[in-house]
């Protein structure tokens, strides 16, 4: 059991070039998250799946597009990469059990954009 | 204190001592709380969790309190140890909307 399950773990882009995040959960989790984290800030929502087949943007979609493709993946595309865009990506999944809501997270994508 | 741009509260304490990190979430609203632990260059990960019915929630070495009326929450880790050291974030959840999320409190573990 995996758990979440990131790819590539290091990301160099220059400006302007595109690039998929992969993310996979072997938990049979219905939903799934894509963060971002910078110095100092807590995580902040990219976009969320609630469930296979639905999509919903976040706090900061802008410069994103996500796909869930079946059940256990959901990406994450930077079409242009800006600088803007240098961060730490996580990826999440969460189910619910007993009422609470248990979210685990991947080891993360650290991406620079130059 | 809260966190300012880049910069973490950074709370430090004594290898045996107890330690309390503080988090004050927005949502009066919110109906579940987090406590995650991050340490460098890894994701976060679960340590305890509280629902609003509760006041004080207790697991291995550590104990959430939750305070309602000033929208307050406190991590309590006794005996703190070396592996403790990494950043601690609060996370508030309403009704099952998506997580919200405080900047985090870096706790340093003196020997």
């Amino acid at each position: 059991n995996a758990g979440v399950t990131q790819t590539p773990k290091f990301q160099v882009l220059k400006t302007g070039q595109s690039m998929t995040l992969q993310c996979a959960q072997d938990m049979n989790h219905n939903s799934m998250y894509w963060y971002r984290q910078d110095p100092g800030m807590g995580l902040r929502l990219i976009y969320y799946s609630a469930s296979e087949g639905t999509t919903d943007k976040g706090e900061v979609p802008n410069g994103y597009n996500v796909s869930r493709l079946n059940k256990r993946e959901f990406s994450l595309r930077l079409e242009s990469a800006a600088p803007s865009q240098t961060s730490v990506y996580f990826c999440a999944s969460s189910t619910w059990d007993r009422g609470l809501i248990e979210q685990y997270f991947g080891p993360g994508t650290r991406l620079t954009v130059t | 204190g809260e966190s300012v741009g880049l910069h973490l509260p950074t709370l430090s304490v004594q290898e045996g001592d107890n330690s309390i990190i503080n988090c004050a979430y927005s949502n009066s609203a919110s109906d579940y709380f987090i406590w995650y632990k991050q340490e460098s260059g890894k994701g976060p990960q679960f340590i305890i969790d509280i629902r609003s019915n509760m006041d004080k929630r207790q697991g291995q070495r550590v104990t959430v309190l939750l305070n309602k009326t000033v929208k307050h929450l406190s991590l309590q880790i006794a005996a703190t140890q070396p592996g403790d050291s990494a950043v601690y974030f609060c996370a508030e959840n309403n009704y099952g909307q998506n997580f919200v999320f405080g900047p985090g409190t870096r706790l340093s573990v003196l020997p």
